[in-house]
């Protein structure tokens, strides 16, 4: 079965602070997609990241970086020096096909709140 | 480039009556999906639409139903409203692919069930 945890369910840093969001899976595929997604306060979910399941090269972008860990099934979300604008709820998303359908699954979410 | 647009941004409906969720994809996408947010329940996988056809469904009852028209937009539509229907239903949109395209979200309809 197709499974997302992410356990934290709320985080709070000050500001400049570094802070990591975890996302463990759980699939029985061997290819996969799993996806990070910010919810701002304004709604929109904003696409962030996509990593395949056969590239575990952790990846930077800015003050964002994510550790994949198949060993582990984690696919963690680090951002450096956090500011205020980072203050969302991160979603982490795990995507399969089978059987010509396409099927994805997405944890509960973490709450992040920046104090200024 | 315009994005996913949504409407209504609100509704509310009496439990029993029907609600009817509109969705516009981002131009050139042929895949619609609709999900769920209840308040801390994540997001729930309601439907996936391409092509006009209903490829995938979630675990809702068959009162959420659904269609595709030929130009992609996409409505939802749930019968029966129950007051745990209550939740923010969220539209998204992506070109069709084999689970590797990241999806484009609307900014969701806030339907509120009393």
């Amino acid at each position: 079965a197709q499974k997302v945890t992410q356990a934290q369910t709320e985080i709070s840093v000050v500001e400049k602070e570094d802070v990591t969001l975890d996302c463990v899976y759980e699939t029985r595929d061997t290819t996969y997609y799993l996806f990070w997604y910010k919810q701002p306060p304004s709604g929109e979910l904003v696409f962030l990241i996509r990593r395949n399941s056969f590239d575990e090269q952790n990846e930077i972008s800015g003050r964002y970086s994510w550790n994949f860990q198949k060993s582990t099934s984690s696919f963690n979300f680090t951002i450096t020096a956090s500011q205020v604008v980072d203050s969302a709820v991160y979603f982490c998303a795990l995507s399969e096909v089978s059987g010509g359908y396409q099927k994805v699954t997405f944890g509960t979410g973490t709450k992040l709140q920046v104090i200024p | 480039e315009a994005g996913v647009t949504q409407s209504p941004t609100h509704l509310i409906k009496t439990r029993g009556q029907q609600a009817t969720l509109r969705c516009s994809p981002i131009s050139g996408h042929t895949s619609v999906y609709w999900y769920q947010q209840a308040l801390g329940l994540g997001l729930q996988f309601l439907l996936w639409y391409d092509e006009g056809e209903e490829r995938n469904r979630g675990n809702f009852p068959p009162r959420f139903s659904g269609r595709q028209f030929p130009n992609y937009s996409s409505e939802l539509n749930v019968n029966a409203l129950e007051l745990e229907d209550s939740a923010l239903y969220l539209c998204a949109s992506s070109l069709r692919g084999q689970g590797n395209i990241e999806q484009y979200f609307g900014p969701g309809t806030r339907l509120t069930v009393t």
